[in-house]
């Protein structure tokens, strides 16, 4: 058990729709990444908070945001579901971001499946 | 740009060794990681490299090399359980970007 707690595990919607997936991050840790990982795909980086504030952002589309709230969990909000949003989401946290003490090292959730038909 | 490129598949006999290559080019440079995935479940820290060398950590061992902007990562005494994919993963400015993973098949 790594300490962050996604949820829900399983979510199946119809193209159109907006789902928010949540993420709690490990005690202690002040960022938050989401990562989407599709079929035969690897972990593609969407964005990163840190203590609050977008700190990173990678491939993430126009109809997907987030948030990370004072305490710390974040939200990815979905919206406008087509068919090859279908994929794995998973949320990792780490201590801190980028300092010299921070190896980077992540801790992931179990991932939150969404299915979108 | 980010390019980290890593062989698809791979496959092994049980007891073995087995040696995963990573190659990068990106634009910043921080450390290289290494995770393990098993199917349908979350990656889990296998390793850190961030100077040149070797890094032992019992059966596995990685390998870093930044002037050539490579990596491997070294399974010793297979095990059946060690069918997964590893993910070869770069970390730049506080992010890690991965590689697409290797899928290791490990035979009796």
């Amino acid at each position: 058990d790594s300490g962050v707690t996604q949820t829900p595990k399983h979510l199946i919607t119809a193209t159109g729709q907006r789902v928010t997936l949540r993420c709690s991050p490990r005690s202690g840790d002040l960022s938050v990444y989401w990562y989407q990982q599709s079929l035969d795909q690897g972990l593609q980086f969407l964005i990163q908070y840190y203590n609050g504030e977008e700190r990173a952002k990678g491939n993430i589309l126009e109809r997907f945001s987030a948030q990370q709230f004072p305490d710390l969990h974040s939200e990815l909000n979905l919206s406008s579901l087509e068919l090859g949003d279908s994929a794995l989401y998973f949320c990792a946290s780490s201590v801190a971001w980028g300092g010299a003490a921070d190896t980077g090292e992540l801790f992931f959730g179990e991932g939150s499946r969404l299915t979108v038909l | 740009g980010q390019n980290i490129d890593q062989p698809t598949e791979m496959t092994a006999t049980e007891g073995a060794i087995v040696q995963i290559n990573c190659t990068y080019q990106t634009s910043g440079f921080n450390g290289l990681f290494w995770y393990q995935q098993h199917a349908g479940e979350a990656p889990t820290f296998l390793s850190y490299n961030v100077l040149d060398g070797l890094e032992e950590k019992g059966r596995f061992s990685s390998f870093l090399s930044r002037s050539k902007g490579y990596s491997y990562l070294l399974l010793k005494e297979l095990q059946m359980k060690d069918s997964a994919s590893y993910l070869c993963a770069v970390k730049n400015t506080g992010k890690l970007i991965f590689g697409q993973g290797t899928t290791l098949q490990v035979k009796p």
